[in-house]
């Protein structure tokens, strides 16, 4: 069975601070992708990474940066400086793929970020 | 490009009624995907549908009928809903191949109330 777990379920923060969200997976597989969304108040859910259960580089895009240790099995995320527009529920998923067939995503809880001026 | 497109954004369907939700992608992707997500709950699987033909069903009850004419459309067809379906309805797609094509991008959704 999957599981991801993502324990804070609201964060606040001023603008400009720095914010990390956690995120915790259990797998017993040993290839599988792990994903982050943004959920803004539209709805729509927005792609923010995949990384692969291989990789375990950090990845820095922009503001965003994604640590990712299978020592610990967790993939944080911080935004550094946040902005107003960060404001958003972010969900952790897992997918455990297999060659040919349609991935199933398991989706954390998610965190609400609220960045205030 | 990486949009999915679905309509309408809102309905409001009484129980007896028959309507469609639409969802539309041109990313050459194989496998299309309906969730259902309530307020502050993440995403649930509905559908799967791969190579247009239903791969997933995750025992979703049969007043929700999907269908998928061809790899670019992905309908969701609704009759006899309860109050308790009330809910975002998300369309996703992915490529449908190993390695690293198997991200789910989603599109806006559509908001629907039963009365």
């Amino acid at each position: 069975a999957q599981k991801v777990t993502q324990a804070q379920t609201e964060i606040s923060v001023v603008e400009k601070e720095d914010v990390t969200l956690d995120c915790v997976y259990e797998t017993r597989d040993t290839t599988y992708y792990l994903f982050w969304y943004k959920q803004p108040p539209s709805g729509e859910l927005v792609f923010l990474i995949r990384r692969n259960s291989f990789d375990e580089q950090n990845e820095i895009s922009g503001r965003y940066s994604w640590n990712f240790q299978k020592s610990t099995s967790s993939f944080n995320f911080t935004i550094t400086a946040s902005q107003v527009v960060d404001s958003a529920v972010y969900f952790c998923a897992l997918s455990n793929l297999r060659t040919g067939t349609a991935s199933k995503l398991t989706f954390g809880t998610g965190t609400r970020l609220q960045v205030t001026l | 490009d990486t949009e999915v497109t679905q309509t309408p954004k809102h309905l409001v369907m009484g129980m007896t009624n028959k309507k469609s939700l639409k969802c539309e992608q041109h990313m050459g992707h194989r496998a299309m995907y309906w969730y259902k997500q309530k307020a502050k709950k993440p995403p649930e699987l509905m559908f799967v549908y791969s190579y247009e033909k239903l791969s997933i069903n995750e025992s979703v009850p049969s007043r929700f009928s999907p269908e998928c004419p061809n790899s670019s459309l992905l309908n969701l067809h609704l009759h006899a809903l309860q109050p308790e379906d009330s809910a975002l309805y998300l369309c996703a797609s992915s490529q449908l191949s190993g390695g690293a094509l198997e991200t789910q991008y989603f599109g806006p959704g559509t908001r629907l109330l039963v009365l």
